[in-house]
């Protein structure tokens, strides 16, 4: 299985500052995928990261507020843009593997807490 | 609108007791249906089911599907503390997976 590799793994983080999320993974896929988890709550999709294209953001997400990179098949960033208290969360990068199964790998998590 | 519904949103039990977990949706382009377990932070995998009637068991786990009823379910037997964490539905569809809001369970000694 995919292994992931996510940073930071925490971080406290002043109101209207950006801060850049990284995932890496040991091997190439296809399928690439940031969630946000805010307390109490289960897992929202923000964006399908698309290798050498745009994110494709789901509804609620923009790309001003969550810049997405993916350079090749196994690196992605999220930045999460001036950041407000509400955007305290864990962010979850995420791949499958096997297309056919959709088994889905998560990395460590991030969790953010903005003051 | 594609949702994935979970029941009950929490759950308080005591060792031992048996738990059944429910998951249902209503999504186009269907391909699999995933349990995963969150303790921390990132979900753990614990089933993914494609196909209706074929029971999926780990251990004290187990899990079926019913693609007639768009449904799944999740039984936990002589339930543990180490049991206690929030259990996600996912339906994995042609280009991504979506999840349900999870069912907290307690155990209690």
């Amino acid at each position: 299985s995919a292994v992931i590799s996510q940073k930071p793994s925490r971080d406290i983080c002043q109101r209207g500052t950006s801060l850049t999320i990284q995932c890496q993974v040991d091997s190439q896929v296809t399928m690439m995928f940031w969630y946000r988890q805010q307390p109490g709550q289960s897992l929202t999709l923000i964006a399908t990261a698309n290798q050498g294209s745009e994110a494709t953001y789901e509804s609620g997400f923009v790309i001003d507020k969550f810049p997405i990179s993916r350079p090749n098949l196994t690196f992605s960033t999220l930045t999460v843009s001036n950041m407000s208290p509400e955007d305290s969360s864990i962010y979850l990068c995420s791949v499958v593997e096997d297309v056919n199964t959709g088994e889905l790998f998560f990395g460590e998590g991030s969790r953010l807490t903005v003051l | 609108e594609d949702k994935v519904v979970q029941s009950p949103l929490s759950l308080v039990v005591h060792e031992g007791d048996t738990v059944t977990l429910n998951c249902s949706y209503e999504v186009t382009n269907f391909r699999s249906l995933l349990w995963y377990k969150q303790e921390k932070k990132a979900p753990t995998f614990l089933f993914m089911l494609t196909s209706s009637g074929i029971e999926k068991k780990s251990g004290r786990l187990s899990s079926i599907l019913d693609k007639k009823e768009l449904s799944s379910i999740l039984n936990i037997t002589a339930t543990q503390t180490g049991d206690s964490a929030i259990y996600l539905c996912a339906v994995y569809r042609n280009n991504d997976m979506r999840f349900g809001a999870g069912t907290r369970l307690t155990v209690k000694p």
